[in-house]
């Protein structure tokens, strides 16, 4: 099967500076990868996807990096928001079409 | 509407009392996915479907839980017996289906979930 970790729980930052999201994964067959933020009372929202055979993709104001070799996937925000504040998720698609799996959640806090 | 929508928001239950969640996908959307997110905690797969097919129910945890979708849109998710630690949000999705190359999100769009508390 897959399972998904992410290495902190929470992470607070200021506004302005960059923030780091990290994820593990375990399944090195694994080849579509999704990051979502989640505000409080909603559902998973979209942020930015990768596949495979790329290491990095950017999006307006974030980057999701790919290592497949250490099977580590990161979230890059640029000069972060108090919009920002969220709980993140990196999802692995288990097959193609099919279930994501998600890890447990990185909680950003954003102080003004 | 534009979104997916679930109904109720918020659903208190007496333990052993019967449940029903209900998802509306967004209009043409093939797959339909249900997850449970525990407080604190990421979603997790319980069942999907394509148009009125229940491809994968291998997330349900009990014979107590069972989804529908019998004319291949409008989703519910029954829970029989409700018990304590099914208090969670359930939460819907939908996407076109399929694999859509060379878009991205494989078209999952989430609605806001319905939170269930039982007491």
């Amino acid at each position: 099967g897959e399972s998904v970790g992410l290495h902190l729980p929470t992470l607070s930052v200021q506004e302005g500076d960059n923030s780091i999201i990290n994820c593990a994964y375990s399944n090195s067959a694994s080849d579509y990868f999704i990051w979502y933020k989640q505000e409080s009372g909603k559902g998973p929202q979209f942020i930015i996807d990768i596949r495979s055979n790329m290491d990095k993709r950017q999006g307006q104001r974030v980057t999701v990096l790919l290592n497949k070799t250490v099977k580590h996937l990161s979230l890059q925000i640029a000069a972060t928001q108090p919009g920002d504040s969220a709980v993140y998720f990196c999802a692995v698609l288990y097959n193609q079409g099919g279930k994501l799996i998600f890890g447990q959640g990185t909680e950003l806090s954003v102080k003004p | 509407g534009a979104g997916v929508s679930q109904s109720p928001r918020y659903k208190v239950a007496k333990r052993g009392q019967d449940v029903a969640l209900r998802c509306d996908p967004i209009s043409g959307h093939v797959s339909l996915f249900w997850y449970q997110q525990a407080l604190g905690q990421g979603p997790e797969f319980l069942t999907y479907f394509q148009n009125e097919a229940q491809l994968d129910k291998s997330g349900l945890p009990s014979d107590r839980f069972f989804a529908e979708r019998p004319e291949g849109s409008v989703s519910t998710l029954k829970i029989q017996r409700t018990q304590q630690e099914d208090s969670a949000v359930y939460l819907c999705a939908s996407s076109l289906g399929g694999r859509t190359r060379g878009r991205g999100n494989y078209g999952y769009t989430f609605g806001s979930g319905t939170r269930l508390t039982v007491v």
